[in-house]
């Protein structure tokens, strides 16, 4: 089966580091992307990697290793704006999005 | 302001009777998509349609019924509401595929008795 695995609740402080993990098992593979979500909200986009690596965008950066199914959302200069689900979504073979329950970061002062 | 729109916001509804959800888009996107989202599971899709006048069955479409008479438009149908069908639906627009980024619509939240 397809699945994807991020861990449901992080806490960090204001102005800190945080990486959000996320494994995936799909049938075939053609990108991962990252969402955040606050609450009460929808979804928006905040980043796309198809390629093994870290890709930067001002404070957030995505890494992934596709042989290893993994990816990563680092936050950095955390805000407390910051606070939010984070959604991480593989695109399978068949070109559909198969999405984790998300990763709620709580961001303390 | 170019973007997608739901209706309604959020509804509360009796088991049996049956239910339109409203999406619009003015971006000219050629693909939609209806999710559910349920607490502690990640964004389910119902169904797609990749451009005007076809559709596709996602994960879990049984209940539920969409159309795309325009590009514009992609309407969700509950035919026969039941308690289980409780839950935030979003609908979201890419430009021609799910490899490209989703946007979505605010939700609507619906409550079935």
């Amino acid at each position: 089966g397809q699945n994807i695995d991020q861990p449901t609740e992080m806490t960090a402080t204001e102005g800190a580091i945080v990486q959000i993990n996320c494994t995936y098992q799909t049938s075939g593979f053609n990108g991962l992307f990252w969402y955040q979500q606050h609450a009460g909200e929808a979804p928006t986009f905040l980043s796309y990697n198809v390629l093994d690596g870290l890709e930067e965008k001002g404070r957030f950066s995505s890494f992934l290793s596709r042989s290893k199914g993994y990816s990563y959302l680092l936050l950095k200069e955390l805000q407390m704006k910051d606070s939010a689900s984070y959604l991480c979504a593989a695109l399978d073979s068949n070109y559909q999005l198969i999405w984790g329950a998300g990763t709620k970061l709580i961001i303390k002062p | 302001i170019a973007g997608i729109t739901q209706a309604p916001t959020s509804q509360i509804l009796a088991a049996g009777r049956r239910m339109t959800l409203r999406c619009t888009q003015d971006m000219r996107h050629n693909a939609m998509y209806w999710y559910r989202q349920d607490l502690g599971l990640g964004l389910r899709l119902i169904h797609y349609s990749n451009t005007a006048g076809t559709t596709g069955k996602g994960e879990v479409p049984d209940g539920y019924s969409v159309s795309r008479a325009n590009t514009d438009d992609f309407p969700l149908t509950l035919a026969s509401a039941v308690p289980s069908q409780t839950s935030v639906y979003f609908c979201a627009s890419s430009e021609t595929g799910a490899e490209e980024t989703q946007y979505f619509g605010p939700g609507t939240r619906l409550l079935v008795l």
